[in-house]
């Protein structure tokens, strides 16, 4: 069965300094991934996903298909990327199976 | 234009009703979805329609739970006997094409369900 792991609930973060969130999955098949990010009060929009290996709001996040990991960077954490973000893995063709999601707390 | 639309988006039911939640899908969208955010919970997967087909009802957790899309468009979830397990927020979404094309999924704001 597939599964996707975001360990850390809450990630406190200062201002300008490094954001990682942790993704971890598992599935017998080959693996699409996604990042969706919910900011407050908006609905859950894509962020960034594996295949278009595109920066985003200068996000990144490489696919590792030997540590099943797909973790979200940037480098200097803006107080606009405060929100809720999940990683989510496509199985079956089209259905999302999502982590229980980080929340980013960037400190001004 | 507009996206995917739901309604109500609050939602206050008694243990035992009947609820009927709604989502009107991006227009021309060929796939929607239903997934259940349980409070401190990722999204999880409910039920998958193809235009007016549903392919797709195995994270349906009980047969209280029926999901329907009779034109291919407008799609109704409807939770009957309602249990305080139920409270969860209800998402929509939907997308463009079908299969595995990384169709983006567009959601909708959800529905807040509470049962008291």
């Amino acid at each position: 069965a597939q599964r996707v792991t975001q360990p850390e609930k809450l990630l406190s973060v200062f201002k300008g300094a490094p954001v990682e969130l942790k993704c971890n999955y598992s599935y017998s098949g080959s693996p699409e991934l996604f990042w969706y990010v919910q900011y407050s009060r908006q609905r859950l929009q894509l962020l960034l996903r594996h295949i278009s290996r595109e920066s985003i709001k200068g996000f990144t996040a490489d696919l590792n298909k030997g540590e099943t990991s797909f973790h979200l960077k940037k480098p200097f954490a803006q107080e606009e990327d405060s929100a809720m973000y999940y990683c989510a893995l496509l199985y079956g063709n089209n259905r999302l199976a999502f982590g229980k999601g980080n929340q980013v707390v960037v400190i001004p | 234009g507009a996206g995917v639309s739901q309604s109500p988006r609050y939602k206050v039911a008694k243990r035992g009703q009947d609820v009927a939640l709604r989502c009107d899908p991006i227009s021309g969208h060929v796939s929607l979805f239903w997934y259940q955010q349980a409070l401190g919970q990722g999204p999880e997967f409910l039920t998958y329609f193809q235009n007016e087909a549903q392919l797709d009802k195995s994270g349906l957790p009980s047969d209280r739970f029926f999901a329907e899309r009779p034109e291919g468009s407008v799609s109704t979830l409807k939770i009957q006997r309602t249990q305080q397990e139920d409270s969860a927020v209800y998402l929509c979404a939907s997308s463009l094409l079908i299969g595995r094309e990384s169709n983006e999924q567009y959601f909708g704001p959800g529905t807040r369900l509470t049962v008291t």
